[in-house]
């Protein structure tokens, strides 16, 4: 069964920083991108980060580049995203999930059950 | 804002049809990029719906289409059932984003 599981978010003061893991199993890790997408309560879906396969290439919103950076140890099937300099509008729930092809087609699959990140004094 | 606009909410009884829109312009849908939807139940992760503009993954009902056309998408959903009551998201590239992927605002269905 293809898993993602998320860990390490927390409550964290401003201008604070956070580790998020996410460890894969069920499929070979290696061999796929993998996204990091973020909720604010009550809010939408909002993609921060991505890294290729092979960790050679990342991509980040505007709204966290320069303060998160997204890395992955192919070794451990973990990707991580490193959240520094928080804000209070980087509260929310962070999901990883999956870069999917099928044939011409790329979308997010499998998702993570997330892991809430609370940015507060 | 969201550069995919859809409609906040919409409601239906069961049994009926609804239609979500996905509104989007000549640097997303209408540069020829596929629309998937995915649905998220309360409390749950999302789940991809239809990729490709049309496509459903195995398992999920054919009461679920979608179509894509121009600048917009839509996700249509026959025969209600209480249990479609989720927040459902249209996502796709947008070749003005820094990294191109994009989601829409999403839309709550409600299940009279």
């Amino acid at each position: 069964q293809e898993q993602l599981v998320e860990s390490g978010g927390g409550v964290v003061q401003p201008g604070g920083s956070l580790r998020l893991s996410c460890a894969a199993s069920g499929f070979s890790f290696s061999s796929f991108g993998m996204h990091w997408v973020r909720q604010a309560p009550g809010k939408g879906l909002e993609r921060v980060a991505f890294i290729k396969y092979n960790g050679d290439d990342t991509f980040y919103a505007d709204s966290v580049k320069g303060r998160f950076t997204i890395s992955r140890d192919n070794s451990r099937d973990t990707v991580f995203l490193q959240l520094s300099s928080l804000r209070a509008d980087d509260t929310g729930l962070y999901y990883c999930a999956r870069d999917f092809w099928r044939g011409p087609y790329n979308w997010f699959d499998p998702w993570g059950q997330g892991t809430p990140v609370t940015v507060s004094s | 804002q969201s550069l995919l606009t859809q409609p906040p909410s919409v409601s239906g009884a069961p049994g009926q049809r609804v239609t979500i829109s996905c509104t989007g312009s000549s640097s997303n849908i209408g540069a020829g990029y596929d629309v998937h939807w995915y649905q998220q139940l309360p409390g749950r992760a999302p789940k991809v719906l239809i990729y490709g503009n049309n496509n459903r993954p195995s398992g999920v009902p054919d009461r679920f289409s979608g179509s894509r056309s121009d600048t917009s998408a839509s996700l249509a959903i026959s025969g209600l059932q209480a249990e479609d009551e989720a927040d459902y998201y249209c996502q796709s590239f947008d070749i003005s984003v820094s990294g191109s992927w994009v989601f829409g605002g999403g839309t709550k269905l409600t299940v009279l």
